[in-house]
């Protein structure tokens, strides 16, 4: 099966600031990726598919790059409303793999 | 508008079985991959099946399977999922999800449904 390692699990970060989550797979995964956020108490809501295409609606402060093993989810200016889970969800094989979970909080 | 209505979960005890459902409309059920997620209370998501179209292919996670079933019946609009010989560590939110190709559509998900296996 294919694991995801998403990191950091956790961090503190201010509005306006730029924030970097990452996905390693433990094996190329072409872009069959997505990211999505949820917050609590809420079902989550995608926000990048194939790795890089932005889904309609969702501001484009989010992107998303990365290929084969190694994925990345920017958020280019924190705003409020981002403070949330954000997780990564490989889709490559017939079994799906979600990574661990980042939370961004309020520092 | 597409929704995802889930319904059944409850309490049940380790080693019982429950049947969740998911009642979807505003889509061409019949057209669309589904799927079951979860999530443990305070925990991460974890997929847990797909099924296709036709119900003919079906995948689960390691951790269910010979334990749980999913089935859909088209002519009823419906996802299901038959959970047997429940442990504690299957409690969580299940949500039902239209989370496949294609992707430019948008992602759907239900609002969740609590199953909590203790004794």
């Amino acid at each position: 099966d294919i694991q995801m390692t998403q990191s950091p699990s956790s961090l503190s970060a201010s509005v306006g600031d730029r924030v970097t989550i990452t996905c390693r797979a433990s094996q190329g995964i072409r872009n069959d990726l997505g990211w999505y956020q949820q917050k609590p108490g809420k079902a989550p809501k995608r926000l990048i598919y194939a790795a890089s295409s932005l889904q309609s609606g969702v501001p484009s402060r989010f992107s998303g790059s990365g290929s084969g093993t190694e994925f990345t989810l920017t958020i280019s200016s924190l705003q409020p409303e981002d403070f949330a889970t954000y997780y990564c969800l490989q889709h490559n094989s017939y079994t799906w793999t979600f990574g661990q979970g980042t939370k961004v909080e309020i520092k | 508008e597409v929704q995802l209505v889930e319904s059944g979960g409850g309490l049940v005890q380790p080693g019982g079985s429950l049947r969740l459902s998911c009642a979807a409309s505003g889509f061409t059920f019949s057209s669309y991959w589904m799927s079951w997620v979860r999530q443990a209370p305070g925990k991460g998501l974890e997929w847990v099946a797909n099924i296709k179209q036709d119900g003919s292919e079906k995948y689960y996670v390691d951790s269910v399977k010979g334990r749980f079933t999913i089935s859909r019946d088209n002519a009823k609009n419906s996802l299901y999922l038959q959970m047997n010989s429940l442990r504690a560590e299957d409690t969580a939110v299940y949500y039902c999800a239209r989370v496949h190709l294609p992707y430019e559509e948008g992602d759907y998900w239900g609002q969740g449904t609590l199953v909590t296996v203790s004794s």
